[in-house]
């Protein structure tokens, strides 16, 4: 199975500032049919998962374009260039690249 | 718009079968490049993928459970099924269904079932 494998866990960061997640993966995630299935996932408290950022960099609909993912074959980055109220939650990244689907352990964001 | 409401008693005994059903609104389950995907989060824990059906009936379970797992679907409800059997306290989660569209990723889920295993 693929691991994807976030740091940090934890990340306190004030308001208005950025904010950096990180997710290394145990092996590349380059499909067979040329993309990359590495996805972003946003928790909020006491909601489900939602959908942030597709195909490493590709922006969900809603989504607010202060969310920006990068990273190629096993390194990816989500960053949050100022960091609202809104955004507090527990950040996944995750692959769909090769079954078994996996998650990373989460990265909370929590306002300083 | 989409929605998918996961329904299923809350307690389960340990050794017995839990049984999830996920309903789908404002979609066909049997529309091309959907897949039909249960994932679990124990309390204060990550995620864990559990499986999934797709759009012309392929399912795929995670090796971790396959032993356990059941995933079936009702055409004719729009609706997707989950059966996990002999159930420990290691089960006790939020189950969510959820669609995972091919090329995308997980772009829908449901609010998620909180399902306890307790004598």
């Amino acid at each position: 199975d693929v691991v994807l494998t976030q740091t940090p866990l934890s990340s306190p960061v004030s308001l208005g500032q950025p904010a950096s997640i990180s997710c290394k993966s145990s092996q590349s995630l380059l499909h067979s049919d040329g993309n990359t299935y590495l996805n972003w996932l946003q928790q909020r408290p006491g909601q489900p998962p939602r959908l942030l950022i597709y195909k490493i960099s590709n922006r969900f609909s809603g989504v607010p374009d202060r969310f920006t993912g990068s990273g190629a074959g096993t390194d990816f980055t989500l960053k949050i260039s100022r960091v609202e109220a809104e955004d507090v939650g527990v950040y996944y990244c995750t692959q769909a690249s090769q079954l078994p689907y996996t998650f990373g352990q989460g990265t909370k964001l929590e306002i300083k | 718009q989409l929605q998918l409401q996961e329904s299923g008693p809350g307690l389960v005994k340990p050794s017995e079968t839990l049984s999830l059903t996920c309903t789908v609104s404002g979609a066909s389950i049997s529309t091309t490049n959907y897949y039909w995907d249960w994932i679990r989060q124990p309390p204060v824990k990550g995620l864990e993928w559990i499986g999934r059906i797709s759009y012309s009936g392929t399912i795929y379970y995670n090796p971790s459970l396959k032993s356990r797992v059941t995933i079936s679907a009702d055409t004719s409800k729009n609706q997707f099924s989950l059966m996990l059997s002999s159930v420990t306290a290691a089960d006790t989660a939020v189950y969510y269904c959820a669609r995972l569209v091919g090329g995308l990723g997980f772009d829908y889920w449901g609010q998620g079932n909180l399902v306890s295993v307790s004598s």
